[in-house]
């Protein structure tokens, strides 16, 4: 269980154009879903945290213009990159997170991003 | 501020032993983490501590010491699919989890 699936995979796009990254909770209801970029041989950089129904919060540094997150439903987080320069060129991983007292954050399979 | 201490990097042997630790501060406690993370994918759910203690799942296990602040994982019977990088996460009093850089685990043969 707790099966978290992410689309695209690999996605490579032209300078000045978005992209959009979604993000499903595929056999339960994420109350709260997470999205963190990676740079090579670097930790997860936590980017925001996204309550369904609410806005997102975005991290310090975090461009929330730049990088559009939606949490229409229990089940889906978008992660939308508008106007992608090659800086942009990255890892993203979304995770998210059941009610109930566990912490755990389960997460999804990476979205590798490719400004060229 | 918080932080989430573990080595860099660290290599062992083909079937030996090694314990990777991590040491943090953070504002409040309710939980650690480890995570597998191979390279070019996302983590993998290893172990959760809450309570002192050690947690024995087949090869792996971890350990915590709230009082110190402190956790390590130990991988026993190393395998060469164990080379991937090991993340300590804390999640601290607003339930949030706060990463450690991960540590690069390499196996020879």
């Amino acid at each position: 269980g707790a099966v978290v699936s992410q689309h695209p995979s690999r996605v490579i796009c032209k300078s000045g154009t978005s992209v959009k990254i979604e993000c499903r909770s595929l056999d339960f209801q994420a109350t709260t879903m997470f999205w963190y970029r990676q740079f090579p041989k670097k930790s997860l950089m936590l980017m925001a945290t996204s309550n369904e129904g609410s806005k997102a919060t975005y991290e310090q540094g975090v461009e929330k213009d730049k990088f559009l997150i939606n949490h229409a439903s229990l089940t889906l987080s978008t992660l939308t990159v508008t106007s992608a320069h090659p800086e942009d060129s990255s890892f993203y991983i979304c995770s998210a997170r059941g009610g109930g007292s566990t912490y755990e954050q389960y997460f999804g399979p990476g979205t590798r991003l490719t400004v060229t | 501020g918080q932080n989430i201490d573990q080595p860099t990097e660290m290599t062992a042997t083909e079937g030996a032993i090694v314990q990777i630790n991590c040491t943090y501060q953070t504002s409040g406690f309710n939980g650690l983490f480890w995570y597998q993370q191979h390279a070019g994918e996302a983590p993998t759910f290893l172990s959760y501590n809450v309570l002192d203690g050690l947690e024995e799942k087949g090869r792996f296990s971890s350990f915590l010491s709230r009082s110190k602040g402190y956790s390590y994982l130990l991988l026993k019977e190393l395998q060469m699919k164990d080379s991937a990088s090991y993340l300590c996460a804390v999640v601290d009093s607003n339930y949030q989890l706060i990463w450690g850089a991960g540590t690069k685990l390499i196996i020879k043969p």
